[in-house]
């Protein structure tokens, strides 16, 4: 079964600090994966996306996120977080033809610690 | 840019009502999605419609219909509301189905069925 896992439903780490945040997939084709963001009251904005290529994937607001395949793993990590980085984080995965196909993970809502 | 503009923001429902969620978008995309958002849940593709006058299901149809009479709005209908349908509704809209074009999301509409 196609599934998208993020072990963590809630992480909080201080201003300044390094992040990771995990995703697992079970995927049976070749997955184009992807992580968004959600700010309180707003709709999903796209941080990063992966198909092909370079395993390790830059997105915006300094977020990079890396491939594993071995590990069926695509896990966001940025160096140092900064208060606005507070926002719910959303693995997902499906195929490159068709978007509406994309399956979302349960999320991780990132808490940043003063 | 206005994007993707959903109305109403919250609303309450009394078991068994109907109402028309609103979703327009002013990009001139081709492809809008209906989302549903459970708490601690990934979002759930409910309708999508891959150009005016088409529209077809996603993993969670029932309970709900829409329609696509222009490019630019995409009505989602509940005609009888049940608690079930409690959740936090997305519009999104991309120009192609393709996942490497992203998908551009409304704020979302709170939905409380009582």
């Amino acid at each position: 079964a196609q599934s998208v896992t993020q072990p963590d439903i809630h992480i909080t780490v201080s201003e300044g600090a390094s992040l990771e945040l995990r995703c697992n997939y079970s995927y049976g084709a070749t997955p184009y994966l992807f992580w968004y963001v959600q700010s309180p009251g707003q709709g999903l904005q796209l941080l990063l996306k992966y198909f092909s290529g370079d395993t390790l994937v830059q997105g915006i607001k300094g977020f990079e996120a890396e491939f594993k395949r071995s590990q069926s793993s695509f896990n966001l990590r940025k160096p140092s977080v900064h208060w606005s980085d507070a926002a719910e984080y959303f693995c997902a995965v499906g195929p490159y033809s068709s978007a509406s196909k994309i399956i979302f993970g349960s999320g991780t809502r990132l808490s940043i610690r003063p | 840019n206005a994007g993707v503009t959903q109305t109403p923001k919250f609303r309450i429902l009394k078991i068994g009502q109907s109402m028309t969620l609103q979703c327009t978008q002013d990009m001139n995309h081709n492809y809008m999605y209906w989302y549903r958002q459970d708490p601690g849940m990934g979002l759930k593709l409910i309708y999508y419609s891959v150009g005016a006058g088409i529209t077809d299901k996603g993993e969670v149809p029932n309970g709900y219909n829409v329609s696509r009479s222009t490019t630019e709005d995409f009505p989602l209908r509940l005609e009888l509301a049940a608690p079930s349908q409690t959740s936090v509704y997305f519009c999104a809209s991309s120009y192609t189905d393709r996942s490497n074009q992203p998908q551009h999301f409304g704020d979302g509409t709170r939905l409380s069925i009582l």
